[in-house]
């Protein structure tokens, strides 16, 4: 059974960093490939970021230059690593695995960690 | 970018009642559109995907319906578990998702 499990989320002031760890079991994180989608409060949610079983790597506009995607394939774990960090990153980030048939799209998801961007 | 856009953003119904919640897309997905369902402090579920295609192991009171830019969810016969927040997802060009449609109880 795919589970994911997100940790590493908290307050943190703007300009600051955090790193978001995903535990992932039931597959292998070497071989997926893996997103990140968050939703802010109020907000639908919002793809922020993947990375595809080549290593290949894409970011959302609003994170592109602040945010690096990467996992541990010995841990089997998925990372996001948050820098400069603003109030509208405010949101609960959810780590997913993605499907391909045709297109790529998401189907686990894990509960989500709340990140909170203030002063 | 692709926008998306569902309506409505909230919908009051009863159990048994059947419900249908729309998705259109700013330019054609073609059929690239996933809908999942989502509860408060919950991990998000994927129903449909290819717009029309059941996850394996959701119930078959729900279907999909649509291409190129209009998509519907319906639900037909609306059940105590349904109660929930659903959110479409196209995947043709990066992903990007609609606002959600909350399913509250009458």
């Amino acid at each position: 059974e795919v589970q994911l499990v997100e940790s590493g989320g908290g307050l943190v002031q703007p300009g600051g960093s955090l790193r978001l760890t995903c535990a992932a079991s039931g597959f292998s994180v070497s071989s997926s490939s893996l997103s990140w989608v968050r939703q802010a409060p109020g907000k639908g949610l919002e793809w922020v970021s993947i990375i595809f079983g080549d290593g290949s790597t894409h970011y959302a506009d609003s994170v592109k230059g602040r945010f690096t995607i990467s996992r541990d394939n010995f841990k089997n774990t998925l990372y996001l690593q948050m820098n400069s960090l603003r109030p509208e990153d405010t949101a609960v980030y959810h780590c997913a695995t993605d499907r391909v048939d045709g297109r790529v799209f998401t189907d686990h998801w894990g509960q989500g960690t709340l990140v909170t961007v203030a002063s | 970018d692709i926008q998306m856009t569902q309506s409505p953003s909230t919908l009051s119904a009863s159990v048994g009642d059947r419900v249908t919640i729309t998705c259109r897309a700013s330019q054609s997905i073609s059929y690239w559109l996933a809908w999942y369902q989502h509860k408060p402090g919950k991990a998000p579920k994927l129903l449909i995907y290819k717009a029309s295609t059941l996850e394996s192991g959701v119930p078959s009171r729900f279907s999909g319906s649509g291409s190129g830019t209009e998509f519907t969810l319906t639900i037909s016969s609306l059940q105590p578990d349904d109660f929930a927040t659903y959110h479409c997802q196209q995947y043709s060009s990066y992903w990007t998702f609609g606002q959600g449609t909350k399913v509250e109880i009458k």
